[in-house]
């Protein structure tokens, strides 16, 4: 079965950029797998960031952003602000399944 | 304003069922595909299966032989069964429905608050 790699963690400093990125184990995400996004504070539901690739979900803030980065999609946040300190979901179609990354957990300090 | 929410019994025994039911407030069922993702102590999202409103579905290879899914549009709610549970199926579970503006479904629009489901005698 495939699987959705994601960075288990990364870091960066209030107001920086950071990219998190979505990977496969073998072969590249490309636009036919409709990448999504989602944001999960420990104790709470997701929260859904971005649909196919690069279509923010309403009222979502436009310093997060989804891309397709070499064979991997991305999610970057811009400005980073403490409250964006959350664990990322990454989604992917694959003909009829959908499979999640292992996730990214973001420190902002 | 669409909502969901989860429910069931939260403690289940080794071996058995576990039945949860997702009720959708504030629209309708029909017409949308829904879905059941689960998210075991400390772990990641891992996505169970769809259906949709006319029953068409499909679930995760490595759950499909223990899973079912059904909508009931009268009571505006869905359904998952998982049977054989073992203290690996503890999870809060989540329903979602599904945004799909064309013929391929492009991720999550809204999600329940999610529902804990212990398996312990």
């Amino acid at each position: 079965q495939t699987v959705v790699t994601q960075e288990p963690s990364f870091s960066v400093s209030p107001g920086g950029t950071v990219t998190l990125t979505c990977g496969l184990s073998s072969g590249s995400v490309s636009s036919s797998h409709y990448t999504s996004w989602y944001q999960q504070i420990p104790g709470q539901a997701p929260r859904t960031l971005i649909y196919n690739t690069n279509i923010r979900s309403s009222g979502v803030p436009d310093r997060f952003s989804g891309s397709i980065l070499g064979n991997k999609a991305a999610l970057t946040v811009a400005g980073a602000q403490a409250d964006d300190e959350s664990d990322y979901f990454c989604l992917l179609y694959f003909s009829g399944l959908w499979v999640f990354g292992g996730g990214t957990k973001l420190t902002v300090l | 304003q669409v909502q969901l929410q989860e429910s069931g019994p939260g403690l289940v025994k080794p071996s058995e069922t576990l039945s949860l039911t997702c009720t959708v407030s504030g629209g309708s069922i029909s017409g949308f595909y829904w879905s059941w993702i689960r998210q075991a102590p400390g772990k990641g999202l891992e996505w169970i299966g769809y259906m949709h409103s006319t029953g068409s579905s499909n679930s995760n290879p490595s759950l499909r032989s223990r899973v079912t899914m059904s909508v009931d549009a009268s009571r505006n709610h869905f359904s998952l069964q998982l049977t054989s549970v073992t203290a690996a199926d503890t999870a809060v579970y989540y329903c979602a429905r599904y945004f799909c503006p064309g013929d391929i479904c492009q991720g999550f629009d809204l999600w329940g608050q999610g529902a804990l489901v212990t398996v312990s005698t």
